[in-house]
């Protein structure tokens, strides 16, 4: 069993639908950061977050502490948004290296 | 505040050959990490640099990879011989020394490509 652990691995979906990609990690402390890797490599980092929900534009991530378990959410997706989203969590001290999930790669028909 | 930048953003070298990446953190970031994602796997972790010194280098594969950071600010990473399972993305990312534990800005990677 992978320490982070993420679902779906592959979501296809119509330009316009809301979409949930889940993170559940069982290594260190409660926090998380979210990635998008881009078709050509080069990876934007999304979220990072400790406690509750966090928006940016279409994208909202919320983190449920004592489940150990995240969520982001892009409202009105649109084919743009097409990528892969990485969870990574860090470790249990100041420093520590993240561990990744697989990924789940996302495409958004027009 | 200028972020993390990695040079090249892609490489295409031949089986033998030697690469060097570079990777630039925020200015002050005394933590510096290297990772990469090989295709189909999901990143893995190679090292981490507290300033020019290696905290743990525990995920470098094997001896072919020399990781670098010479007065504690840019770092290089370089593959001598290289191989093709070394194709992937090359990311760096780093943090101030007394960061919030979990804190990482990443840098948009170097896409490594071995023929």
């Amino acid at each position: 069993k992978n320490e982070v652990e993420q679902s779906p691995q592959n979501l296809t979906a119509q330009e316009g639908e809301f979409i949930t990609i889940n993170c559940s990690y069982s290594v260190g402390i409660s926090a998380l950061h979210w990635l998008q890797q881009h078709p050509g490599g080069g990876i934007v980092s999304l979220f990072m977050l400790s406690s509750g929900k966090k928006k940016h534009g279409r994208l909202i991530a919320t983190i449920n502490i004592q489940e150990k378990h995240s969520s982001l959410h892009i409202t009105a997706s649109h084919p743009r948004d097409s990528a892969v989203y990485i969870c990574a969590a860090p470790g249990e001290t100041s420093g520590s290296r993240l561990t990744f999930g697989e990924g789940t790669q996302l495409t958004v028909n027009p | 505040e200028a972020g993390v930048t990695q040079f090249p953003s892609h490489s295409v070298i031949e089986k033998g050959q030697t690469v060097t990446l570079r990777c630039d953190p925020i200015s002050g970031h005394d933590n510096l990490y290297w990772y990469r994602r090989v295709m189909g796997k999901e990143i893995k972790f190679l090292l981490h640099f507290v300033k020019e010194s290696k905290q743990d280098e525990s995920g470098m594969p094997n001896n072919r990879f020399l990781a670098e950071r010479t007065g504690g600010t840019y770092s290089t990473l370089k593959v001598q011989p290289a191989e093709l399972e070394d194709s992937g993305v090359y990311f760096c990312a780093s943090s101030p020394l007394m960061a919030s534990y979990y804190e990482q800005y990443f840098g948009p990677g170097t896409r490594l490509t071995v023929t």
